[in-house]
């Protein structure tokens, strides 16, 4: 497609199991971002891509979050033994850019909305 | 640190009225880039602007239009004759080119609401 896709767009859990968030980039799309939107809340950064590597990894909440990108496309954002304060929308984005610092326009999907019950 | 305040948390407005949304920023970079997105009632994320910290001319895209001021660090967004469709959420955001490239602070949002 045409736009930056996440799946799944809705995801219940328990508390205490792992989760996995996917995120389909722009194509050609060398940045790709993560976030965390809590109900009725702006946007908390968790972390950024450059390639396959995240330079900046001080946003994520704890060490039960983690991100992968590979083959500089798709990434994945797990959290492990899951809580019910980890309920938020997950949004992803990604933009164009060949300089270190990422100063393009961020294209955002529709987002994956976890509940942890 | 970087920080964006929208003092505005809701704003109700009949339609065809002007309203202008505030942003305050902080940040201690010289270069960085500014950007206000909308987030209508389906919650998909998009983008209205980018402005980079050099560039202080203001800007008009049909009914909108941004007052980009260094001075007070603000970067305020007009919507000109309001219209039931531009109810949404409006976020303003900034991003830092050197001290912590690659990551964007967003403020905690505007809800616009335009009454018919």
């Amino acid at each position: 497609g045409a736009g930056v896709s996440q799946s799944p767009s809705n995801k219940v859990t328990e508390k205490g199991k792992d989760v996995e968030l996917r995120c389909d980039p722009i194509s050609g799309h060398t940045a790709l971002y993560w976030y965390r939107q809590r109900l009725g809340q702006g946007l908390e950064f968790l972390i950024y891509f450059q390639g396959n590597s995240a330079p900046d990894k001080s946003g994520l909440p704890s060490d039960r979050f983690s991100a992968e990108r590979t083959g500089g496309s798709v990434s994945t954002l797990t959290i492990q033994r899951t809580q019910q304060e980890d309920s938020a929308v997950y949004l992803c984005a990604s933009s164009s850019y060949l300089q270190v610092a990422s100063t393009d326009t961020q294209y955002f999907g529709p987002g994956t909305r976890l509940t942890v019950l | 640190a970087q920080k964006v305040t929208q003092a505005q948390t809701e704003i109700s407005v009949v339609e065809k009225e002007d309203v202008t949304l505030d942003c305050v920023y902080e940040t201690r970079d010289t270069t960085y880039y500014l950007f206000w997105y909308k987030q209508p009632p389906s919650g998909e994320l998009v983008f209205l602007i980018r402005r980079n910290s050099f560039d202080e001319q203001n800007e008009i895209s049909g009914r909108y239009s941004w007052n980009f001021q260094k001075s007070t660090s603000s970067f305020n967004f007009t919507i000109t004759a309001s219209q039931v469709v531009d109810s949404a959420v409006y976020f303003c955001a900034l991003s830092e080119v050197n001290t912590n490239a690659g990551k964007s602070t967003f403020g905690d949002g505007t809800t616009l609401t335009v009454k018919p």
